[in-house]
């Protein structure tokens, strides 16, 4: 099994440019979440879905879309890249309590 | 308001020493706590999960303690080696099962191990 996998793993957007994030998980798991980590700060919510078909909000959701396609696939789309969303965004997926993370994508819009 | 204190914020000790981390909590209702291990540029790698009715669990050098009453835990690290060089974060969840949409992580202690 390879778990989560994130692409890209770096990448430098422009103010106002759009670029989706892609997360796949091969362990059959029904939630999957996506999270955002900055400097010296615990990671926080963005959004996540407990099924194909079916997202939720979570603490920061705002400049950022998802859909849940698939069981396999959440990707997370950021529309309008602002300086504010420069961070590092873990996907990670669970089946009961243990949620597993992808190895991260470092965002820097400038 | 539901928050997870950690400390040290950072910490520096030698190899083959032993070390404690501290995390307190003021998240109401309580499901279960989670320590998590960080390499750096790497994602959180769980380590440990106590629900309230558990005092302590261990995963080879690492045992975590948790004092519902008090709300506290601590992480202890036997014989550190160097690769136990990474962020450690504690998290609490209030769910009781069901999706872990509401974790509340805390801001993690990074411990570094010097030869």
């Amino acid at each position: 099994n390879a778990g989560v996998t994130q692409t890209p793993k770096f990448r430098i957007l422009k103010i106002g440019q759009s670029m989706t994030l892609q997360c796949t998980q091969d362990m059959n798991h029904n939630y999957m979440y996506w999270y955002r980590q900055d400097p010296g700060m615990g990671l926080k919510l963005i959004y996540y879905s407990v099924g194909a078909g079916i997202t939720d909000k979570g603490e920061v959701p705002n400049g950022y879309n998802v859909s849940r396609s698939t069981t396999e696939d959440f990707p997370l789309r950021l529309e309008l890249a602002a300086p504010s969303q420069t961070s590092v965004y873990f996907c990670a997926s669970s089946k009961l309590e243990e949620q597993y993370f992808g190895p991260g994508t470092r965002l820097t819009v400038t | 308001k539901n928050q997870v204190e950690q400390s040290p914020q950072s910490l520096i000790i030698l190899e083959g020493k032993n070390c404690t981390l501290q995390c307190n909590y003021t998240v109401s209702p309580f499901s279960n706590l989670r320590w998590y291990k960080q390499d750096t540029g790497r994602g959180p790698v769980s380590l440990t999960i106590m629900t309230f009715s558990e005092n302590t669990k261990s995963n080879g050098r690492y045992t975590a303690t948790l004092d519902a009453d008090t709300k506290q835990s601590s992480l202890h690290i036997t014989a550190s080696q160097l690769s136990d060089s990474a962020s450690y974060i504690c998290v609490v969840s209030p769910d009781y099962g069901g999706s872990q949409g509401n974790l509340i992580f805390g801001k993690g202690t990074k411990l570094s191990v010097k030869p």
